[in-house]
């Protein structure tokens, strides 16, 4: 089974703070992907990467920078947390033509 | 662009009830389409991916069809649980696979 691991269920930080989401594979996929969830909003894609050091925005990619410096390891960052990025933050991870895998989120508050 | 759609929003059913969930896509050239499951709280769980050359993917008392022509897709599940009550989404990829166009979801409920 494909596991896909984010670090924290849970983070709460204050507005202005740096934040570090990290997220684990153990498939060696190529791909790996940010999303984050909001009532009324669905899924909305942030950032992917499709090879170590290589990233493409998503649709919402303002606020947010990534870091794939390993295969099986992709990091999302909030350079200045804002209140407007409280929310559910999920990874998730694909081979081509494979299943995409999710792993069980981090709720992110920003007081 | 794509547009995937799930109707109903919400649905409750009793114990034991055969069920089918919908969801509906814009552009019928897709590479495939999967389903998934989300608890409350929890990430995305994958269920069933069917390709697009496939009509039916089945795993235990799940059964997924497909429906390109007419852009649907129909999740069955057969004598539901109350462990079953969740939210159901399904997603199709851009053809590149870089981004999925998710479905809003269906809120199950199933009364023991």
């Amino acid at each position: 089974d494909v596991k896909v691991t984010q670090s924290s269920r849970y983070l709460v930080k204050r507005t202005g703070e740096k934040v570090f989401l990290e997220c684990v594979q153990d498939m060696d996929h190529e791909n790996m992907f940010w999303y984050r969830q909001d009532p009324g909003l669905g899924l909305r894609l942030i950032y992917f990467s499709y090879d170590v050091k290589m990233k493409e925005k998503g649709d919402i990619p303002e606020g947010y920078s990534v870091s794939r410096e390993k295969k099986e390891r992709f990091s999302l960052i909030l350079e200045s947390a804002s209140t407007n990025q409280t929310s559910m933050y999920l990874c998730a991870t694909r081979d081509p033509n494979s299943p995409l895998h999710f792993g069980n989120g981090t709720r992110l508050t920003v007081t | 662009k794509q547009e995937v759609t799930q109707i109903p929003a919400a649905l409750s059913v009793p114990e034991g009830e055969n069920l089918v969930l919908n969801c509906s896509f814009t552009d019928s050239a897709i590479y495939n389409l999967q389903w998934f499951r989300q608890d409350p709280g929890k990430g995305l769980t994958s269920l069933l991916l069917i390709q697009s050359s496939q009509r039916e993917q089945t795993s235990g008392r799940l059964n997924a069809s497909l429906d390109k022509s007419s852009g649907r897709s129909t999740l069955y599940i057969a004598a539901s649980q109350p462990g079953d009550s969740a939210t159901y989404l399904c997603a199709v990829p851009l053809y590149n696979f870089n981004k999925f166009y998710f479905g809003s979801g269906t809120k199950l409920n199933v009364k023991p």
